[in-house]
């Protein structure tokens, strides 16, 4: 069982350039979620989709953008990478038939670790 | 914003011990998450609670609603328990959930 696949696994990008991060999910999840770790801090949430077709911000959602392409995939865009962007990224997903609220448990990626020199 | 507050940061303990990680947060919540992070970083869901207790394994969560707090333990643990333990809350109508910075547990042979 996939579950959650992120895509790339480690990412060394310079200031100034794009890249979209992927995350793809093969429960038939209804919500999916974008977040950072950092150092000493807890996971903050960058954006969020409680269903295909809608997406939110999180906590942290600025020099981000993000895409619901259909149910199973939620990709992450950064637009014009910066150092304080460097961090890893994971991908969640929750939520099958009418639950899609948070007391759902969240079933995690395995991060994408992004560093921008 | 819910504030979630997890104690000890870190925690070192000889293989067998008995364990406690204790998760405080300070306003009214639908469901509390016991999460395990793994050295290689994958992120695991191991509880979600909304009142009361639950075990799976040597490994129990309890919750108390007026109290604001929740405890992990684990019992007889074991090295391959060493991981950074991880509280979030998810409030009433919401789906975002607030995370704590985590416990780091360290289990010596």
């Amino acid at each position: 069982n996939a579950g959650v696949t992120q895509t790339p696994k480690f990412q060394v990008l310079k200031t100034g350039q794009s890249m979209t991060l992927q995350c793809a999910q093969d429960m038939n999840h209804n919500s999916m979620y974008w977040y950072r770790q950092d150092p000493g801090m807890g996971l903050r949430l960058i954006y969020y989709s409680a269903s295909e077709g809608t997406t939110d911000k999180g906590e942290v959602p600025n020099g981000y953008n993000v895409s619901r392409l259909n149910k199973r995939e939620f990709s992450l865009r950064l637009e014009s990478a910066a150092p304080s962007q460097t961090s890893v990224y994971f991908c969640a997903s929750s939520g099958t038939g009418g639950s899609i609220m948070s007391n759902q448990p969240q079933h995690f990626g395995d991060g994408t670790r992004l560093s921008i020199l | 914003k819910n504030e979630v507050e997890q104690s000890p940061q870190n925690l070192t303990a000889q293989e067998g011990e008995f364990i406690t990680i204790n998760c405080s947060y300070s306003v009214g919540i639908s469901a509390l998450h016991w999460l395990q992070q793994h050295p290689g970083g994958g992120i695991v869901s191991l509880f979600m609670l909304s009142s009361g207790k639950k075990k799976h394994g040597r490994l129990i969560a309890t919750i108390n609603i007026q109290e604001k707090h929740s405890s992990l333990h684990i019992t007889a643990s074991h090295p391959r328990d060493s991981a950074v333990y991880i509280c979030a809350v998810g409030g009433a109508g919401s789906y975002q959930l607030t995370f704590g910075k985590g416990t780091k547990l360290s289990v010596i042979p």
